[in-house]
Protein backbone atom coordinates (compact mmCIF):
# COMPACT_ATOMS: atom_id res chain seq x y z
CA UNK A 1 0.00 0.00 0.00
CA UNK A 2 1.33 3.19 -1.05
CA UNK A 3 1.88 5.85 1.78
CA UNK A 4 3.22 8.72 3.01
CA UNK A 5 4.23 9.68 6.65
CA UNK A 6 4.97 13.65 7.99
CA UNK A 7 6.69 14.03 11.03
CA UNK A 8 6.32 16.04 13.56
CA UNK A 9 2.58 15.78 13.88
CA UNK A 10 2.76 19.22 15.66
CA UNK A 11 5.46 21.91 16.33
CA UNK A 12 5.72 24.71 18.47
CA UNK A 13 8.17 27.60 18.00
CA UNK A 14 9.42 31.29 18.68
CA UNK A 15 9.74 33.44 15.68
CA UNK A 16 13.04 33.67 14.20
CA UNK A 17 13.37 29.62 15.24
CA UNK A 18 14.79 27.52 12.25
CA UNK A 19 12.39 24.18 11.90
CA UNK A 20 12.69 21.59 9.90
CA UNK A 21 10.01 19.10 8.51
CA UNK A 22 10.25 15.38 7.49
CA UNK A 23 8.35 13.23 4.91
CA UNK A 24 8.86 10.02 4.20
CA UNK A 25 7.10 7.83 1.63
CA UNK A 26 6.58 3.92 0.30
CA UNK A 27 5.35 4.29 -2.91
CA UNK A 28 5.14 2.42 -6.41
CA UNK A 29 6.38 4.11 -9.44
CA UNK A 30 7.52 7.69 -8.03
CA UNK A 31 6.84 10.40 -9.87
CA UNK A 32 7.56 13.24 -7.74
CA UNK A 33 7.35 14.94 -4.33
CA UNK A 34 5.06 18.22 -3.73
CA UNK A 35 4.86 20.59 -0.59
CA UNK A 36 1.67 22.45 0.07
CA UNK A 37 0.97 24.97 2.52
CA UNK A 38 -2.41 24.89 4.25
CA UNK A 39 -3.78 27.82 6.39
CA UNK A 40 -7.27 28.19 6.98
CA UNK A 41 -8.55 27.17 3.38
CA UNK A 42 -7.37 25.83 0.14
CA UNK A 43 -3.55 24.19 -0.06
CA UNK A 44 -0.80 26.48 -1.76
CA UNK A 45 1.56 24.90 -3.57
CA UNK A 46 5.15 25.41 -2.47
CA UNK A 47 7.54 22.81 -4.25
CA UNK A 48 7.54 19.72 -6.61
CA UNK A 49 11.04 18.29 -6.45
CA UNK A 50 11.63 15.37 -9.28
CA UNK A 51 15.59 14.84 -8.50
CA UNK A 52 17.30 13.30 -5.89
CA UNK A 53 19.77 15.80 -4.73
CA UNK A 54 18.59 19.09 -6.00
CA UNK A 55 17.77 22.12 -3.36
CA UNK A 56 14.33 24.04 -4.31
CA UNK A 57 14.53 27.38 -2.35
CA UNK A 58 12.14 30.42 -2.08
CA UNK A 59 12.82 33.30 0.17
CA UNK A 60 13.24 31.33 3.35
CA UNK A 61 11.62 28.40 2.17
CA UNK A 62 13.79 25.07 0.63
CA UNK A 63 13.20 21.92 0.55
CA UNK A 64 15.12 18.90 -0.56
CA UNK A 65 14.38 15.29 -1.78
CA UNK A 66 16.09 12.19 -0.91
CA UNK A 67 15.26 9.43 -3.90
CA UNK A 68 17.92 7.00 -1.94
CA UNK A 69 16.58 7.22 1.83
CA UNK A 70 12.52 7.95 0.43
CA UNK A 71 12.13 11.18 2.28
CA UNK A 72 11.70 15.23 1.95
CA UNK A 73 12.40 18.20 4.13
CA UNK A 74 10.92 21.51 4.16
CA UNK A 75 13.19 23.64 6.04
CA UNK A 76 11.57 27.79 7.18
CA UNK A 77 14.41 29.71 8.29
CA UNK A 78 13.77 32.80 10.52
CA UNK A 79 9.79 32.09 11.40
CA UNK A 80 7.60 34.50 11.62
CA UNK A 81 4.21 34.54 12.70
CA UNK A 82 2.58 34.00 9.17
CA UNK A 83 4.54 30.92 8.71
CA UNK A 84 1.91 29.42 11.28
CA UNK A 85 -0.19 26.59 9.06
CA UNK A 86 -0.51 22.96 8.05
CA UNK A 87 2.49 21.72 5.42
CA UNK A 88 1.42 18.80 3.36
CA UNK A 89 3.84 16.40 1.65
CA UNK A 90 2.40 14.38 -1.51
CA UNK A 91 3.93 11.63 -3.42
CA UNK A 92 3.00 12.29 -6.83
CA UNK A 93 2.56 8.25 -8.59
CA UNK A 94 3.38 7.36 -12.01
CA UNK A 95 2.90 9.13 -15.16
CA UNK A 96 0.21 7.03 -15.96
CA UNK A 97 -1.90 8.11 -13.23
CA UNK A 98 -1.28 11.54 -11.90
CA UNK A 99 -2.62 10.66 -8.68
CA UNK A 100 -0.84 12.22 -5.70
CA UNK A 101 -0.81 10.69 -2.26
CA UNK A 102 -0.79 12.40 0.61
CA UNK A 103 0.65 13.04 4.20
CA UNK A 104 -1.55 13.87 7.21
CA UNK A 105 0.49 17.17 7.66
CA UNK A 106 2.48 18.90 10.27
CA UNK A 107 0.76 21.54 11.96
CA UNK A 108 3.75 24.29 12.23
CA UNK A 109 2.65 27.32 15.01
CA UNK A 110 4.87 30.52 15.15
CA UNK A 111 4.40 32.37 18.31
CA UNK A 112 6.09 36.46 19.00
CA UNK B 1 -4.45 32.20 -7.52
CA UNK B 2 -5.59 30.03 -9.62
CA UNK B 3 -9.06 30.88 -10.72
CA UNK B 4 -11.13 27.71 -9.18
CA UNK B 5 -14.56 28.27 -7.28
CA UNK B 6 -16.43 26.17 -5.17
CA UNK B 7 -19.94 26.07 -4.82
CA UNK B 8 -21.55 25.94 -2.09
CA UNK B 9 -18.83 26.95 0.51
CA UNK B 10 -21.06 25.74 3.46
CA UNK B 11 -23.73 23.03 3.12
CA UNK B 12 -25.81 21.13 5.87
CA UNK B 13 -28.13 18.61 4.84
CA UNK B 14 -29.99 15.68 6.04
CA UNK B 15 -29.24 11.89 5.73
CA UNK B 16 -30.57 10.17 2.49
CA UNK B 17 -30.62 14.00 0.11
CA UNK B 18 -28.81 14.13 -3.07
CA UNK B 19 -26.10 16.82 -2.95
CA UNK B 20 -24.07 18.04 -5.98
CA UNK B 21 -21.18 20.33 -5.26
CA UNK B 22 -19.67 22.56 -8.30
CA UNK B 23 -16.03 23.14 -8.95
CA UNK B 24 -15.68 25.94 -11.76
CA UNK B 25 -12.60 26.86 -13.18
CA UNK B 26 -11.14 29.78 -15.61
CA UNK B 27 -7.88 28.17 -16.46
CA UNK B 28 -8.78 26.42 -19.03
CA UNK B 29 -6.96 23.14 -17.61
CA UNK B 30 -7.65 20.10 -18.87
CA UNK B 31 -7.60 17.94 -15.25
CA UNK B 32 -9.74 18.45 -12.46
CA UNK B 33 -10.04 16.40 -8.93
CA UNK B 34 -12.07 15.79 -5.98
CA UNK B 35 -10.73 15.27 -2.76
CA UNK B 36 -11.80 15.03 0.47
CA UNK B 37 -10.25 15.99 3.81
CA UNK B 38 -10.83 14.26 7.16
CA UNK B 39 -8.91 14.20 10.04
CA UNK B 40 -6.33 11.67 10.63
CA UNK B 41 -6.67 10.82 6.71
CA UNK B 42 -4.84 13.78 4.80
CA UNK B 43 -6.74 14.82 1.43
CA UNK B 44 -8.12 11.37 -0.42
CA UNK B 45 -8.69 11.64 -3.93
CA UNK B 46 -12.67 10.98 -4.45
CA UNK B 47 -12.41 10.76 -8.65
CA UNK B 48 -10.77 12.87 -11.66
CA UNK B 49 -11.73 13.88 -14.81
CA UNK B 50 -8.62 14.08 -17.85
CA UNK B 51 -11.00 15.96 -20.03
CA UNK B 52 -14.86 16.61 -20.90
CA UNK B 53 -16.66 13.77 -20.45
CA UNK B 54 -13.29 11.54 -19.59
CA UNK B 55 -13.58 10.38 -15.84
CA UNK B 56 -12.18 8.23 -13.62
CA UNK B 57 -12.22 6.54 -10.03
CA UNK B 58 -9.82 7.36 -7.06
CA UNK B 59 -9.24 5.99 -3.85
CA UNK B 60 -13.02 6.48 -1.87
CA UNK B 61 -15.47 6.51 -5.29
CA UNK B 62 -17.80 4.94 -3.33
CA UNK B 63 -20.99 6.78 -2.76
CA UNK B 64 -20.23 9.55 -5.15
CA UNK B 65 -20.38 9.86 -8.96
CA UNK B 66 -19.72 12.94 -10.94
CA UNK B 67 -19.70 14.56 -14.62
CA UNK B 68 -17.34 17.26 -16.56
CA UNK B 69 -19.64 18.54 -19.65
CA UNK B 70 -17.74 21.10 -20.44
CA UNK B 71 -14.25 21.96 -19.36
CA UNK B 72 -14.18 24.60 -17.11
CA UNK B 73 -17.06 22.56 -14.76
CA UNK B 74 -16.39 19.38 -12.82
CA UNK B 75 -19.61 18.76 -10.83
CA UNK B 76 -18.93 15.75 -7.63
CA UNK B 77 -22.93 14.48 -6.62
CA UNK B 78 -23.58 12.48 -3.68
CA UNK B 79 -26.59 10.47 -4.90
CA UNK B 80 -28.25 10.00 -0.92
CA UNK B 81 -25.13 11.24 1.77
CA UNK B 82 -24.40 9.59 4.60
CA UNK B 83 -23.43 11.03 7.58
CA UNK B 84 -19.84 9.32 6.66
CA UNK B 85 -19.65 11.93 3.80
CA UNK B 86 -19.62 14.65 6.45
CA UNK B 87 -16.52 16.55 5.26
CA UNK B 88 -14.46 19.30 3.43
CA UNK B 89 -14.41 18.59 0.01
CA UNK B 90 -11.31 20.22 -2.06
CA UNK B 91 -11.46 20.53 -6.11
CA UNK B 92 -8.10 20.60 -7.97
CA UNK B 93 -6.91 21.52 -11.56
CA UNK B 94 -3.83 20.81 -13.17
CA UNK B 95 -2.31 22.03 -16.80
CA UNK B 96 -0.84 18.90 -17.62
CA UNK B 97 -0.52 15.20 -16.19
CA UNK B 98 2.62 14.43 -13.88
CA UNK B 99 4.70 17.46 -14.73
CA UNK B 100 2.70 20.32 -13.22
CA UNK B 101 1.46 20.64 -9.39
CA UNK B 102 -1.97 20.33 -8.62
CA UNK B 103 -3.50 23.55 -7.28
CA UNK B 104 -6.45 24.20 -4.97
CA UNK B 105 -9.78 25.72 -4.59
CA UNK B 106 -11.22 26.81 -1.12
CA UNK B 107 -13.18 23.96 -0.27
CA UNK B 108 -16.69 22.90 0.73
CA UNK B 109 -17.63 22.69 4.27
CA UNK B 110 -20.46 19.51 3.75
CA UNK B 111 -22.35 18.25 7.22
CA UNK B 112 -24.62 15.81 6.79
CA UNK B 113 -27.22 15.54 9.69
Amino acid sequence: EDKVVQSPLSLVVHEGDTVTLNCSYEVTNFRSLLWYKQEKKAPTFLFMLTSSGIEKKSGRLSSILDKKELFSILNITATQTGDSAVYLCAVGLSYNTDKLIFGTGTRLQVFP
Amino acid sequence: DAGITQSPRHKVTETGTPVTLRCHQTENHRYMYWYRQDPGHGLRLIHYSYGVKDTDKGEVSDGYSVSRSKTEDFLLTLESATSSQTSVYFCAISESKGNQPQHFGDGTRLSIL
